[in-house]
Order: structure tokens, then sequence, then C-alpha cells
């Protein structure tokens, strides 16, 4: 069985430019999440998704991120303007549906730096 | 709000021996679960062992144990036989299976395995 896929594995940008990561999650998985990750800190989930609605995304920074699964499967994480603080690792993870007894399964994440 | 900490930063174990990481948790909810994640340089978030709060048994998987102390709220790792492929960052997470249904995740632990 295929895992959660993520791409880019790295991205370098400046201040400012913005940028996307992509995410394909477990095939069947109705429930997709984006944590961000920096260094030296657990991940922070960012938005969670079942199927192509938003359920939380009490921590997201709507002024610059933004995040969508049009189609229940592949999402697409964004941020622009980037800042600074923004370097840090995005992890995507899924899991057969929402609610704390269904295991999230994570990707390998996308590291960010801005410069 | 619920806080998970791992108060130890950095650990390591000589290749073979047995070493364990602590975690501690904050929660006034009665039904959670905790989780045990790996986290190698290769960034995936991998599952090493989950705890249902309900269950009085501490859960097991080859190598890896926990002793789940649901009354002092801490939730401790044992890796028996410590092995190279064991070193890695070590994350305990708590999720509520009522409510706020959101992995929140502690800072971590380095675990270092000595040949």
């Amino acid at each position: 069985e295929a895992g959660v896929a993520q791409s880019p594995r790295y991205k370098i940008i400046e201040k400012r430019q913005s940028v996307a990561f992509w995410c394909n999650p477990i095939s069947g998985h109705a429930t997709l999440y984006w944590y961000q990750q920096i260094l030296g800190q657990g991940p922070k989930l960012l938005i969670q998704f079942q199927n192509n609605g938003v359920v939380d995304d009490s921590q997201l920074p709507k002024d610059r991120f933004s995040a969508e699964r049009l189609k229940g499967v592949d999402s697409t994480l964004k941020i622009q303007p980037a800042k600074l603080e923004d370097s840090a690792v995005y992890l995507c993870a899924s899991s057969f549906s929402k609610g704390a007894k269904n295991i999230q399964y994570f990707g390998a994440g996308t590291r960010l730096s801005v410069l | 709000a619920q806080t998970v900490t791992q108060s130890q930063p950095e650990m390591s174990v000589q290749e073979a021996e047995t070493v364990t990481l602590s975690c501690t948790y904050d929660t006034s909810e009665s039904d959670y679960y905790l989780f045990w994640y790996k986290q190698p340089p290769s960034r995936q978030m991998i599952l090493v062992i989950r705890q249902e709060a309900y269950k009085q048994q501490n859960a097991t998987e080859n190598r890896f144990s926990v002793n789940f102390q649901k009354a002092a709220k801490s939730f401790s790792l044992k890796i028996s036989d410590s092995q190279l492929g064991d070193a890695a960052m070590y994350f305990c997470a708590y999720i509520s299976n009522f409510g706020n249904e959101k992995l929140t995740f502690g800072t971590g632990t380095r675990l270092t395995i000595i040949p």
C-alpha cells in the first residue's frame, strides 16, 4: 500500500515570495491534515480536511496561508507571501476518517527555507 | 488545553541495552489516545505504539512497550534490545476522543544509539 506522498522534498525561497506544497494521501483516506514543524518542536496542526470540506483551520494564518482539497483527494498548501518565520517542515498526514480512533499516517514532509 | 511534556531533549543508549523515554500530559478528559511516533532523519513520522486510555493493559509492539500511568498522567516508552535503526527523534502525542480531536505533540526526545 502506497503511503502519503508529498512534494517537493525541499524548497528554498526568498521572503515575500510564494510557495506551494502538494500532498497525495493514502488511497481511501477521507481525512487529510497539514502540520507545521518548526525546528526543535513537535508538529502543529494547521488545517484538517474531511473529504473536500474544512474541519479545523483555527491554527492556519489565513492572511498568508491557504489550502484546498478540491476533489477530496490531493491537497495543496500555499504560502503567499512567505516570511522568515515560515521556515519549517510541512508535514501532510491522512487517516481513514476523522476521529481520535483513526491513526494518522504521515508523509516525509517538505522542508521550507525562507531566506 | 491539553499539553504534552517531554523533559528529556536527548537520550543515549548502548546498542542492545534498554532505554526509557518519558512523557507526561495534562488533560481533564478521561477518554483519549496516546502515541509514540518516531521521526528519523528522513522526516517521516512513523507510529511506534498506541495506547487507549480506557485499556489498563500496557501496549506492546515487539521491542517497544509503554508504561501508562493514567492517574499520574504519565506515558513512558521502553525500547528493549536497542538497535542502530532506533536512532531518531521520538515524539509523544495525545488526542482526545471527545470534542477537540486534535493531535498534540510534545517537543521530542533525540535518541542516540551507541555502537
